[in-house]
């Protein structure tokens, strides 16, 4: 069936970065762009940036800039996120998502998520 | 850029109607016809509920229904059930291919 499914759990010091993966199964990976969205705990959604799997075309938010990089792997269906300079407002669950419109040319609407991956930031 | 607007909660009795409503400016809600809404309860991911303003995905109950007029999106529940709380959240793509996403509300049945 059609899924995203994340890396595990991660536990990093202030200063580090984080890579966390998100492998695609059951449809065609390239069609569609992934986005990457974290959570605080009893916070509301976040918005990172996304990346369109078929030409590496990337976006990301303001809030992030200079921190973060999406990138992917076609041979594995993969989609990553990684984020340096980890402070410990960072601790959250992250999500990637796909966009389902995407693959015709409308944006914006997430139909497939991920399991979300822990990151804790911790001295 | 910031956040949409949402309240940050909404209740109302079995039967029902409520209204949720968000607002963003002319960059965001008022740029695109790309307002989602998304459903997230405890400790799950959350669900697509409604896709480009009105769009309901296949699988989500006709009484979830979504409109906008100007920089103000909107999602009503009608007839309100128990298995409708939980918390919602609003998001729109932007005019520099960003995504905003709202604070979320918490709708409670009473």
């Amino acid at each position: 069936q059609v899924q995203l499914v994340q890396s595990g759990a991660e536990v990093k010091k202030p200063g580090a970065s984080v890579k966390v993966s998100c492998k695609a199964s059951g449809y065609t990976f390239t069609s569609y762009a992934i986005h990457w969205l974290r959570q605080a705990p009893g916070q509301r959604l976040e918005w990172m940036g996304w990346i369109n799997a078929g030409d590496s075309d990337t976006e990301y938010s303001q809030e992030f800039q200079g921190r973060v990089t999406i990138t992917r792997d076609t041979s594995a269906s993969t989609a990553y996120m990684d984020l340096s300079s980890l402070r410990s407002e960072d601790t959250a669950l992250y999500y990637c998502a796909r966009d389902f419109g995407s693959g015709s040319g409308r944006w914006g609407a997430f139909d497939i998520w991920g399991q979300g991956t822990t990151v804790t930031v911790s001295s | 850029q910031s956040t949409l607007t949402q309240p940050a909660s909404v209740s109302g009795s079995p039967g029902q109607s409520i209204t949720i409503s968000c607002t963003g400016t002319t960059s965001d809600v008022g740029y695109y016809n790309y307002v989602s809404w998304y459903k997230q309860l405890p400790g799950k991911a959350p669900e697509v509920m409604i896709y480009e303003v009105s769009k309901r995905p296949s699988g989500t109950s006709n009484r979830f229904s979504g409109s906008k007029s100007g920089n103000t999106a909107s999602l009503t529940i009608s007839g309100l059930q128990a298995e409708d709380e939980a918390d919602y959240y609003c998001s729109s793509y932007t005019r520099i291919r960003t995504m905003v996403f709202g604070g979320g509300t918490k709708v409670t049945v009473l």
